[in-house]
């Protein structure tokens, strides 16, 4: 169990380009989830999957976002046209189905974005 | 919108001593309540989750919930140094929000040797 992965660790851009996060869940959790954190405050929730899925979305969540599991396995969370809103951690975190009750969710390093 | 409140402190204890963490949500219905510490410039870390009303142990740790009160708290024994964090309470969303954690601002807690 190596934990949650996430890919890059950091991110500066400009705004108006676009950028793509990577995610990788505990191996065996089917359930995967996005979140943002602006300093100052608690993680946000964007998105969640369960294996290829995608059964929740924020209107956080704006056309600027999208969100994908294609293969049930990693996820990547892409932002169009960035704006300098858009700073912040993002978080991803896995959870394994068996856990229906609690449903823990197991938090990644996150990638920090920073837009310009 | 599901709120969770907790008071942002900053709470300063002196090593040794007993921690006491707050937050109060706003969903009555709400059933199961997580306790995460984040270290500045980190993501959070699970401390310990909670859905039966009372208390929970796990080691230095004791997370007690009261849902007639719509109350849970994080009890922090022997306080330490490496304690100091900012802990986070989050609430499990229910029905069309089943797969959502909310989160509160999060208390920063130092813990002075």
């Amino acid at each position: 169990d190596t934990g949650v992965s996430q890919d890059p660790r950091h991110k500066i851009t400009k705004r108006g380009q676009n950028v793509t996060f990577r995610c990788d869940p505990i191996s065996e959790h089917n359930r995967l989830y996005w979140y943002r954190q602006t300093l100052g405050q608690g993680p946000e929730f964007l998105t969640y999957f369960q294996n290829e899925a995608q059964l929740e979305k924020s209107r956080l969540l704006s056309d600027r976002f999208s969100a994908e599991r294609p293969k049930g396995s990693f996820s990547t969370l892409e932002i169009q046209r960035t704006e300098q809103g858009d700073s912040a951690m993002y978080l991803c975190a896995s959870s394994p189905e068996r856990e229906k009750s609690t449903d823990t969710q197991y938090f990644g390093p996150g990638t920090r974005l920073t837009v310009l | 919108q599901k709120e969770v409140e907790q008071n942002s402190g900053p709470l300063s204890v002196p090593e040794g001593a007993i921690a006491s963490l707050n937050c109060t949500y706003s969903d009555r219905g709400s059933q199961s309540f997580f306790w995460y510490r984040q270290y500045s410039g980190k993501s959070p870390e699970l401390i310990m989750f909670i859905y039966s009303n009372g208390d929970k142990e796990d080691g230095r740790f004791t997370a007690q919930l009261n849902k007639a009160s719509q109350y849970v708290s994080l009890l922090i024994r022997d306080s330490q140094p490496s304690d100091s964090a900012t802990y986070l309470c989050a609430v499990k969303g229910r029905g069309s929000t089943l797969g959502r954690l909310y989160f509160g601002r999060g208390t920063q807690l130092t813990v002075w040797p």
